[in-house]
């Protein structure tokens, strides 16, 4: 069974432009979430998603970023305008419900650096 | 709010010592506890979790038992290994996962 797959792995880009990040989740996982990791701050859970539908977003940091999830396949992160504080790895993970019992399933992350 | 706190690392230690990294958390009702591992360069994995107290989690030769009465799930391992450098990630299920802050493992040989 295929993992959570998360793309691009890498992205290097000047400050100001747009980023776009895309997962796809494990079929038949009801919640994504996407979490950002540095090594200042840790992981921080950013926002999650139950069948498509945003239920928490207090993690956004601000109105820069935003994060969609059109279907039950297919989720994307969006900064516009990037800055160079935003520089990190970006996780996406799926469970298949939000159970005591469910663990999470992570994706190999995407490393953006904004220069 | 709920909450877990991990110990702080680097952790350093030699091939074939006792790794014990503390876990402590804050929650209310009767939360699931899991252990995740992150390898470099990678997404965080799964090590093991225990749903109720008293049970043990294991995996790879690591264990973790949820100890209600000092609110602990305290992670250890017999004998590491120069693999099981990685970081290690405490967490406490709710609608998201609450994690730690993670605690860096180097084994050297």
């Amino acid at each position: 069974d295929a993992g959570v797959i998360q793309s691009p792995r890498h992205e290097v880009t000047e400050m100001g432009q747009e980023v776009t990040l895309r997962c796809k989740p494990i079929s038949g996982h009801d919640y994504l979430f996407w979490y950002r990791q540095t090594m200042m701050r840790g992981l921080e859970l950013l926002i999650y998603f139950n069948n498509n539908v945003p239920i928490d977003d207090s993690g956004m940091p601000e109105d820069r970023f935003s994060a969609k999830m059109p279907n039950a396949s297919f989720s994307t992160l969006k900064i516009q305008p990037s800055e160079p504080r935003d520089s990190a790895v970006y996780f996406c993970a799926s469970s298949l419900d939000d159970s005591r019992n469910q663990p999470q399933h992570f994706g190999d992350g995407t490393r953006l650096s904004i220069l | 709010g709920d909450s877990v706190t991990q110990m702080e690392g680097p952790v350093t230690l030699s091939e074939e010592a006792f790794l014990t990294i503390n876990c402590t958390y804050t929650a209310t009702g009767y939360p699931s506890l899991f252990w995740y591992v992150q390898y470099p360069g990678e997404g965080l994995q799964l090590l093991l979790k225990a749903t109720k107290a008293d049970d043990k989690g294991s995996n790879k030769g690591f264990e973790a038992t949820y100890r209600k009465e000092t609110t602990s799930f305290h992670l250890e391992k017999g004998s590491v290994q120069v693999s099981d450098s990685a970081v290690y990630f405490c967490a406490l299920s709710g609608h998201a996962l609450n994690f730690g802050k993670g605690t860096s493992l180097l084994v050297t040989p």
